[in-house]
């Protein structure tokens, strides 16, 4: 069984289009997260939601969205693609412990997603 | 600026021979710190976590690291490289003293490991 998964795991397309990736994790968390892994390898947190609400929202253009329709799914949005969004996607899982925005325990990845725009 | 820095983008060691990934950290307070660990074209995979318990702490795959406050560090060793360690290695941190608290991991800029026969 795959604790997190994402689909799809490639993603080849044209600039100006619209694409979504999913991710699911079925380890019972209830705080999700979307990170970016640029070609240069750097990772750096895009959104994260706890119990299908936004708790992280960096510094991300506005074409990015996403949506938790429920604590097991987080997707994540992205229109009119650019050059720039050129990278590996990773979603990523974790339970809080004890109070809200108390320490979070292990964060679990998923496989990531590589996106392709040309 | 807090952060976490990894000295070193490429590491190359023999194999058998001893294994140190580099990190150091900037806050004010002791963070959470974490090592993981990516094979080519996968996701990232806990390697070990530091959570203000025990200041050594072992990992999988033989893996270790030291907590040492008074050097802002937390360096990952193994004694004895195996060709299958050869991997991108990241370090991150979380924790009151970044911005997100807990609640966000920021990592280090990954050092990627080679070993040779």
């Amino acid at each position: 069984d795959t604790a997190v998964s994402q689909t799809p795991k490639y993603l080849v397309t044209q600039m100006g289009n619209d694409k979504s990736i999913k991710c699911e994790q079925n380890l019972g968390h209830d705080t999700m997260y979307w990170y970016k892994q640029d070609s240069k390898k750097f990772l750096k947190i895009m959104f994260s939601y706890n119990n299908k609400e936004l708790i992280i929202n960096e510094t991300v253009p506005n074409r990015f969205s996403p949506k938790s329709p429920d604590k097991a799914h987080l997707n994540l949005h992205i229109n009119s693609l650019e050059l720039g969004d050129s990278a590996v996607y990773f979603c990523a899982s974790s339970q809080v412990k004890g109070l809200a925005g108390g320490p979070t325990d292990t964060q679990y990845f998923g496989p990531g997603t590589r996106l392709t725009v040309l | 600026a807090q952060s976490v820095t990894q000295l070193g983008s490429h590491v190359s060691v023999s194999e058998g021979a001893l294994v140190l990934l580099r990190c150091n950290y900037s806050s004010s307070v002791p963070p959470y710190l974490f090592w993981y660990v990516q094979y080519p074209n996968q996701g990232l995979q806990l390697l070990l976590k530091y959570t203000s318990a025990a200041t050594l702490v072992k990992g999988i795959n033989g893996f270790e690291a030291e907590f040492k406050k008074s050097e802002t560090s937390f360096h990952l060793t193994k004694p004895s490289a195996h060709m299958s360690d050869a991997a991108e290695y990241f370090c991150a941190v979380s924790g009151p003293g970044f911005s997100g608290g807990y609640n966000k991991l920021i990592f280090g800029a990954g050092t990627r490991l080679a070993v040779h026969p």
